[in-house]
């Protein structure tokens, strides 16, 4: 596609349910990121992949955060037994090598 | 791995105005320093970035600067515009694995 697509893009769910947020990179982007951003905060930084490497994880809040990228493309971000401080706009970014980063529309998760 | 400070947190003022945004950043081993403008309900998009291989650029009403040895870049704004209300970020990336990290975030307002 023409940009970063999230979805879904606003997920409610109950407190204790597993979610699953999904990002499609611009194609060819070796780079994607995962952000949180909760209300009216900065960008609080999650995981990082870069090509083929290991992802760097030492942004997630818990080990109920998890997140895979498949092919070097598509990644899922998965929060398990979600809590209502989980509650934030998640947003994924992707890049080539030394330029810019493209955000997606976010995934505004709400944990009931 | 990366820590980027950005100040003020929250910054007012007159329309007509210079803005200025200051961020520092801890790792020696940052050359890319872009800067992301996000207006309420959107996704943050790059405004202007710099590298680390130069000390200022312009673009219009934008310039950042850059000094390597203190490890500080700005981001300044002059004869600011009501729509240039929004939340500003700062940001550092890494050379060597192209890990990014965000600064959190300046709320500008300028007042008609």
């Amino acid at each position: 596609g023409a940009g970063v697509s999230q979805s879904p893009s606003n997920k409610v769910t109950e407190k204790g349910k597993d979610v699953e947020l999904r990002c499609d990179p611009i194609s060819g982007h070796t780079a994607l990121y995962w952000y949180r951003q909760s209300l009216g905060q900065g960008l609080e930084f999650l995981i990082y992949f870069q090509g083929n490497s290991a992802p760097d994880k030492s942004g997630l809040p818990s080990d109920r955060f998890s997140a895979e990228r498949t092919g070097g493309s598509v990644s899922t971000l998965t929060i398990q037994r979600t809590q209502q401080e989980d509650s934030a706009v998640y947003l994924c970014a992707s890049s080539l090598t030394r330029s810019e980063a493209f955000f997606g529309q976010g995934t505004r998760l709400t944990v009931v | 791995g990366e820590n980027v400070e950005q100040h003020p947190s929250t910054l007012s003022v007159q329309e007509g105005d210079s803005a200025v945004i200051k961020c520092t950043y801890s790792d020696s081993a940052s050359n890319y320093f872009p800067w992301y403008k996000q207006e309420l309900g959107k996704r943050p998009q790059l405004i202007i970035d710099i590298r680390s291989n130069v000390g200022e650029k312009k673009d219009q009403r934008i310039a950042v600067t850059l000094n390597k040895t203190a490890k500080h870049f700005s981001l300044h704004i002059t004869e600011t515009q009501p729509e240039d209300s929004a939340v500003y970020f700062c940001a550092a990336r890494n050379i060597n694995n192209n890990d990014m990290r965000f600064g959190a975030g300046t709320r500008l307002t300028v007042k008609p």
